[in-house]
């Protein structure tokens, strides 16, 4: 069993809708992470928050917000999403810099 | 960022010893080498990691040569379960960014 919690595990949407995913750690973890998985593919980094700040943003459309409102859960709002953004969307959670990062399971994301 | 290069592929027997090498030829003095794997539909999992010398846990070993250049992950007895993509990643120096590259499918044979 994962330490870090995604929900939903699988949602689909169409191109205009607003739907956001969520990310919850327990274990007082103070840096978390989104990544993009497309299929067959690596995850890629989106976003890096570091005590509730974000400090990296890969060049991520702004169709994709991220939102860390406190230690324990970072959100990703998504509106306006193209057919391209269908994927595995990871999230993950570290102790600081330098030390490993626990994954979540992801989101599967279609959009239609 | 350092780049990783991973043979594509590699096959093992079931309870032999599993060796997966990783060539980073560009690492700098102050960047770790990290390995993970990501078992069909589910998220990536931490192994193990290193800056100089070899490291041992539970799940696996990391040598990495003296010159820094290449590391190999040895799953001492595997299974099965040990079946899946083995991702070797060198951190960028502040030790906040993985870039994972394309890895090793891992397939273990009965």
């Amino acid at each position: 069993d994962t330490e870090v919690t995604q929900t939903p595990k699988h949602l689909v949407m169409g191109m205009t809708n607003k739907k956001s995913l969520k990310c919850e750690q327990h274990m007082g973890h103070r840096a978390m992470y989104w990544y993009k998985q497309k299929a067959k593919k690596p995850p890629e980094l989106m976003f890096v928050y570091s005590y509730e700040k974000l400090s990296i943003n890969e060049s991520v459309p702004s169709r994709f917000s991220p939102e860390c409102p406190n230690s324990s859960l970072l959100n990703l709002h998504l509106h306006a999403l193209q057919p391209e953004d269908s994927a595995l969307y990871l999230c993950a959670s570290s102790q600081g810099r330098y030390q490993p990062q626990h994954f979540g399971d992801g989101t599967r994301l279609s959009i239609l | 960022d350092a780049k990783t290069t991973q043979p594509t592929s590699m096959d093992c027997a079931e309870g032999r010893a599993a060796n997966l090498p990783c060539n980073h030829s560009t690492i700098s003095g102050n960047e770790y080498v990290y390995w993970y794997r990501q078992i069909h539909s589910q998220g990536p999992q931490y192994i193990i990691h290193g800056l100089k010398n070899n490291e041992t846990n539970e799940m696996a070993s990391l040598i990495i040569t003296e010159d820094r250049k290449s590391s190999t992950l040895i799953l001492p007895h595997a299974t099965l379960r040990d079946t899946a993509v083995y991702y070797c990643i060198v951190t960028e120096t502040s030790g906040s960014r993985l870039t994972f590259g394309e890895g090793t499918q891992l397939t273990v044979n009965p």
